[in-house]
């Protein structure tokens, strides 16, 4: 099975403008959570899709927001884009969802904001 | 609420030498424990995880840690370090307040093995 997919691996933006990142799960694989990693405040947890709906949301502005389709695929955006917004966003699938499942990580998109 | 510390942020070892990174939980219910390892430029790869069955817990790559309720740790051991093991590793635990399967991530311990 092919893993987590997310593209675009690399993003250059500027102040003001708004970005959107997407996420393919593995196949069958239901639940898409997105985390936010930075050297100052470590992995931090944005918000988790199941079926479509938003189960979970981390404590980030509403600048952040997101989505999933029907077949899974779960895209985030960021608006009105901000310099500490520069991060590696990673997105884990599991199953369903459970929290005794695995995560599955994806190898991240690196945005860089200046 | 459920938190994670890591003590050491770094760590190095000789190959060949014992690895042993540490991780302390808090949490007034049965934690679900998870370390994750991250290499350069990658996403996180599970490398084992305590979901309340045996304490001791084998992982891939020659990993296991040990779930102690009365240390409250779940520290991750190797006996043996290899140059390929040098990475960043993550412990987490399931937030468990609500229906979802939030990881709570602790600040990573960045393991460097000396030839």
């Amino acid at each position: 099975k092919a893993g987590v997919t997310q593209t675009p691996r690399y993003l250059i933006k500027t102040r003001g403008q708004q970005v959107t990142l997407s996420c393919s799960p593995i196949s069958g694989h239901r639940s898409v959570s997105w985390y936010q990693q930075t050297p100052g405040q470590g992995l931090q947890f944005l918000f988790e899709y199941f079926s479509e709906t938003q189960r979970n949301k981390g404590n980030f502005p509403g600048r952040f927001s997101g989505r999933q389709f029907s077949n899974s695929r779960s895209e985030m955006n960021v608006s009105t884009l901000e310099l500490g917004d520069s991060a590696l966003y990673l997105c884990a699938s599991t199953l369903a969802g459970g929290i005794q499942e695995t995560q599955y990580f994806g190898p991240g998109t690196r945005l860089l904001v200046l | 609420a459920q938190s994670v510390t890591q003590l050491g942020s770094h760590v190095s070892v000789s190959e060949g030498a014992l690895v042993l990174l540490r991780c302390n939980y808090s949490s007034s219910v049965p934690p679900y424990l998870f370390w994750y390892v991250q290499y350069p430029n990658q996403g996180l790869q599970l490398l084992l995880k305590y979901t309340s069955a045996a304490t001791l817990v084998k992982g891939i790559n020659g990993f296991e840690a040990e779930f102690k309720k009365s240390e409250t740790s779940f520290h991750l051991t190797k006996p043996s370090a290899h140059m390929s093991d040098a990475a960043e590793y993550f412990c987490a635990v399931s937030d468990r307040s609500g229906a979802t399967n939030k990881l709570i991530f602790g600040t990573g311990t960045l393991l460097a093995v000396q030839p």
